[in-house]
């Protein structure tokens, strides 16, 4: 059981590349999330899905896009890096029991991504 | 929009004594609730304590407690018995009742610990 993981760890990009930052998850959790974390900073949300098929805007959507085909994974997509997307990449996850305090986020270990 | 504000961007502590983190927010809601997380160097996001905001009772995890006033929309944590393991920051967050559980952040406190 990996719960959620991550893939890659580390990127270097180049201003105006693109990259697909991957989560998976084997938790069948149905709501999952992406964060962005500034240096120094709490984190912010960019997307989010709470099922397959669906997904929604979060705080900070612009330059990313999503997708949520199957309950398991939800790619983070960069069309066009820029230094300002320079930040670490989580994805959580929680599952759908009513609306209590006990669904409980389960984040994976981050993607540090820098854009030069 | 909800917003948490942790005005204290660094503290420190004497290794077994008892450091107080200080987080506001803001809502219109009556209901939801609020989290303190850990995030040590590793950057992993571990939950240290949970509070649901209908419930007067503070919440209690081991050494770690808060101090939840409702009316001043104030939610501290209280580490007691601070442990070197202890340093990290942490992160005030606010999740709503309704919707998809979506959390929001604070800017977080780094603690340290002094031996």
């Amino acid at each position: 059981n990996a719960g959620v993981t991550q893939t890659p760890k580390f990127r270097i990009l180049k201003i105006g590349q693109s990259m697909t930052l991957q989560c998976t998850q084997d938790m069948n959790h149905n709501y999952m999330y992406w964060y962005r974390q500034d240096p120094g900073m709490g984190l912010k949300l960019i997307y989010y899905s709470v099922g397959a098929g669906i997904t929604d805007k979060g705080e900070v959507p612009n330059g990313y896009n999503v997708s949520r085909s199957t309950t398991e994974d939800f790619p983070l997509r960069l069309e066009l890096a820029a230094p300002s997307q320079t930040s670490v990449y989580f994805c959580a996850t929680s599952d759908f029991q009513g609306t209590g305090v006990e669904n409980e986020q389960f984040f994976g270990p981050g993607t540090r991504l820098t854009v030069l | 929009a909800q917003t948490v504000t942790q005005s204290q961007p660094e503290m420190s502590v004497q290794e077994a004594e008892t450091v107080t983190l200080s987080c506001t927010y803001d809502t219109s809601e009556s209901d939801y609730y609020l989290f303190w997380y850990k995030q040590p160097p590793s950057r992993q996001m571990i939950l240290v304590i949970r509070q649901e905001a209908y419930k007067q009772q503070n919440a209690t995890e081991n050494r770690f407690s808060v101090n939840f006033q409702k009316a001043a929309k104030s939610f501290s944590l209280k580490i007691s018995d601070s442990q070197l393991g202890d340093a990290a920051m942490y992160f005030c967050a606010y999740r709503a009742i309704q919707g998809a559980q979506k959390l929001v952040f604070g800017q977080g406190t780094r603690l340290t610990i002094n031996p």
